[in-house]
């Protein structure tokens, strides 16, 4: 099992849409949990992190489910400027580990 | 305030050679980390420095080393380079201290491609 899955799309959604990302990780140990968009053939940009309580940022929200070991974007009234890829990522041993990324979620929004 | 610089932006490399690339961290940063990021795939762990010390290893060959120096600058250095070295290499930043020091920021990233 990947440490960390996501689906990787392309997800195609029409701007304005309510689009939804999931992300499962296999570490029960993990500490902290960030979304990252990265643009094509840039560096990632830290989007947002997740902690248990959950986090909003405007448009976005990102919710964490330890239980589950699911965490979850959730991106509203979506912009032509939020196409881009979106890595899941989990931080282990508190640095020690390094960032464990997903693949990424691809995603279009089209006008 | 400046981000995380890397150099050189590109390089291109022929197999069997070496070589090293360069990172400054975010101003006040004491922890690096570099990563691999082969096309399609998320960036991989490949080693993370705290105050000139190593603090974790990813699952990387021995042809990678890196070191930190007293400025917090860093080098990734890559011996014997093989094909499938070709990527692009991250390197990021993390602030000192408590819940913050566990988010890394990214650089530009210097493009490798091996022939």
């Amino acid at each position: 099992r990947k440490e960390v899955e996501q689906d990787p799309g392309p997800f195609n959604v029409p701007e304005g849409a309510t689009v939804a990302f999931n992300c499962t990780y296999s570490n029960s140990a993990s500490q902290s949990f960030f979304w990252y968009r990265q643009d094509c053939r840039k560096e990632p940009k830290l989007l947002m992190s997740v902690y248990s309580s959950g986090n909003e940022d405007g448009r976005f929200t990102a919710q964490l489910n330890r239980a589950s070991q699911y965490i979850s974007l959730l991106i509203r009234d979506s912009k032509l400027s939020d196409s881009a890829t979106y890595l899941c990522v989990v931080n282990g041993r508190g640095g020690a580990d390094g960032l464990t990324f997903g693949k990424g979620t691809h995603l279009i929004i089209q006008p | 305030d400046a981000g995380v610089t890397q150099s050189p932006t590109h390089l291109i490399k022929t197999r069997g050679q070496h070589v090293t690339l360069r990172c400054s961290p975010i101003s006040g940063h004491k922890s690096v980390s570099w990563y691999q990021q082969v096309l399609g795939q998320g960036p991989q762990f490949i080693f993370q420095y705290y105050e000139k010390e190593e603090r974790g290893r990813g699952n990387f060959p021995d042809r990678f080393s890196a070191r930190q120096f007293p400025n917090y600058s860093s080098e990734l250095n890559v011996n014997a380079l093989l094909l499938g070295d070709s990527a692009l290499y991250l390197c990021a930043s993390s602030p000192p201290g408590g819940r913050v020091a566990d988010t890394q920021y990214f650089g530009p990233g210097t493009r490798l491609t091996v022939l």
